[in-house]
């Protein structure tokens, strides 16, 4: 089975603070993305990276920039966290067939709840 | 970014009833996958679909990739409790589709509740 850990499933932050989103997958997938998760707005991609070092802007990066300095490990860091940072944040990895981008499946961790008071 | 339409918004049912959902787009995906979320969990994958016209199921759900590649349905058959949750369609157009970023568009989703 596929399986996606995040390095806290609860986690409150003042205003200000450096905040470090981790997560793990341990089946070699290639990809790996982090998306938050709003009432009413849904999930929205944050960040995705195909590749060891590769990183590329979702739909709402600002406020985030990430980190994948090993395949199985992207990082989400918030430099100065504030109060409309306060989400779910949800992570997901997919692996890629050669020659066929098309079925790039992809698998969620358990998300991790953060309040920025 | 893209919109997927997603509906209904919410269903009340009776178990045992068959339930069924569909998202709808006015752009065309490579990829449809439905997925099922619990409170306070993350998102688990029920059927990834990625031919247009196949039809592919997963025990008692079954899911249909349209042939126009803009839409998508998921059937729910005899509903039983655990099957309350929230259900979300997402599409994926793939990495090269040459407009930048590409991960998952999601619906928003549609609540199921299902009364004993």
């Amino acid at each position: 089975d596929v399986k996606v850990t995040q390095s806290s499933r609860y986690l409150v932050k003042r205003t200000g603070e450096k905040v470090f989103l981790e997560c793990v997958q341990d089946m070699d997938h290639e990809n790996m993305f982090w998306y938050r998760q709003d009432p009413g707005l849904g999930l929205r991609l944050i960040y995705f990276s195909y590749d060891v070092k590769m990183k590329e802007k979702g739909d709402i990066p600002e406020g985030y920039s990430v980190s994948r300095e090993k395949k199985e490990r992207f990082s989400l860091i918030l430099e100065s966290a504030s109060t409309n940072q306060t989400s779910m944040y949800l992570c997901a990895s997919s692996f890629s067939l050669a020659g066929d981008e098309n079925t790039d499946t992809q698998y969620f961790g358990p998300g991790t709840r953060l309040t920025v008071l | 970014g893209q919109q997927l339409n997603q509906s209904p918004q919410s269903m009340f049912i009776q178990e045992g009833e068959d339930v069924s959902m569909n998202c709808t787009s006015s752009s065309i995906f490579n990829t449809w996958l439905w997925y099922k979320q619990d409170p306070g969990e993350g998102p688990v994958l029920l059927i990834a679909l990625y031919k247009a016209g196949e039809l592919t199921s997963n025990g008692r759900l079954t899911a249909q990739f349209g042939i126009t590649r803009k839409d998508s349905f998921l059937n729910i058959s005899a509903s039983i409790p655990s099957d309350v949750g929230i259900y979300f369609c997402a599409g994926l157009r793939g990495f090269y589709s040459g407009g930048g970023a590409d991960g998952l568009t999601f619906g928003k989703g549609t609540h199921l509740i299902i009364q004993p």
